[in-house]
C-alpha cells in the first residue's frame, strides 16, 4: 500500500467551527508532514511529525493544532479560522530516503 | 526567503516536443527532488537527485544538477499531453532534515 489517504476531500465552516482534517498511511513511514497550499502557489510547511514527536513547527497560527495518535495517523485541529486560511491542505509521509508521498488534500473554505 | 526559483513560470508546447524547467536554490543542499502536480491535486514524486550526482535518467525525464550554481534542470523527452500539470523541485538543506523547500513551480501546457 503506498496511499496516503486524506479525509475529507473537501471542507466548508465558519470562523467559530472547530473541525478536523485527517491523515493515514500504511507504510511505515516514521515522518510525517501537513503542507499549506494556495491557488498558484508551492506548498507551504506547516508541521512536520517524526517517530510521532513534533519536530518541526514553521510558526504557524494556533488556530491550528496538529496530533499524531501513531505512526500511521496524523490530524489538523481547527478552531477560529480565518477566511484566507481557504487552501489546500496537502499531508505528506517520508522515509529516510526523503522522497515525500503526498495525499490528494482536503480543499477547505473558511466561510 | 529561502524559497527556490524555477523559470519558465509557464511553458505550452506541442506533443511530442521537449520541455526544459530550471530550478535554481539558495542554500547547500542534500538532494534535490521534482514533484508533478495536476490541477488540485496532490503532489507526485518524479525523481530524487543526491548532491554528489550530476545526472540522473527516469524513462523520458532526465534531471541534472550543477552544485557550484545552486541550479537544476528537468528534461521531459516527447512530451504527451498527458504530461500538462504543474512541476516543482524542491530541497533539503543540510541541517534541516525533513523540511523540504519548493520552487515556486513551472506550469506545463503540452496540446495534443
Amino acid at each position: 500500500d503506498t496511499e496516503v489517504t486524506q479525509t475529507p476531500k473537501h471542507l466548508v465552516m465558519g470562523m467559530t467551527n472547530k473541525k478536523s482534517l485527517k491523515c493515514e498511511q500504511h507504510m511505515g513511514h516514521r515522518a510525517m508532514y501537513w503542507y499549506k497550499q494556495k491557488a498558484k502557489k508551492p506548498p507551504e510547511l506547516m508541521f512536520v511529525y517524526s517517530y510521532e514527536k513534533l519536530s518541526i513547527n514553521e510558526s504557524v497560527p494556533s488556530r491550528f493544532s496538529p496530533e499524531c495518535p501513531n505512526s500511521s495517523l496524523l490530524n489538523l485541529h481547527l478552531h477560529a479560522l480565518q477566511p484566507e486560511d481557504s487552501a489546500l491542505y496537502l499531508c505528506a509521509s517520508s522515509q529516510d530516503t526523503g522522497e515525500l508521498f503526498f495525499g490528494e488534500g482536503s480543499r477547505l473554505t473558511v466561510l | 526567503s529561502q524559497q527556490g526559483e524555477e523559470d519558465p513560470q509557464a511553458l505550452s508546447i506541442q506533443e511530442g516536443e521537449n520541455a526544459t524547467m530550471n530550478c535554481s536554490y539558495k542554500t547547500s543542499i542534500n538532494n534535490l527532488q521534482w514533484y508533478r502536480q495536476n490541477s488540485g491535486r496532490g503532489l507526485v514524486h518524479l525523481i530524487l537527485i543526491r548532491s554528489n550526482e550530476r545526472e540522473k535518467h527516469s524513462g523520458r525525464l532526465r534531471v541534472t544538477l550543477d552544485t557550484s550554481k545552486k541550479s537544476s534542470s528537468l528534461l521531459i523527452t516527447a512530451s504527451r499531453a498527458a504530461d500538462t500539470a504543474s512541476y516543482f523541485c524542491a530541497y533539503a538543506g543540510g541541517t534541516s532534515y525533513g523540511k523540504l523547500t519548493f520552487g515556486q513551480g513551472t506550469i506545463l501546457t503540452v496540446h495534443p
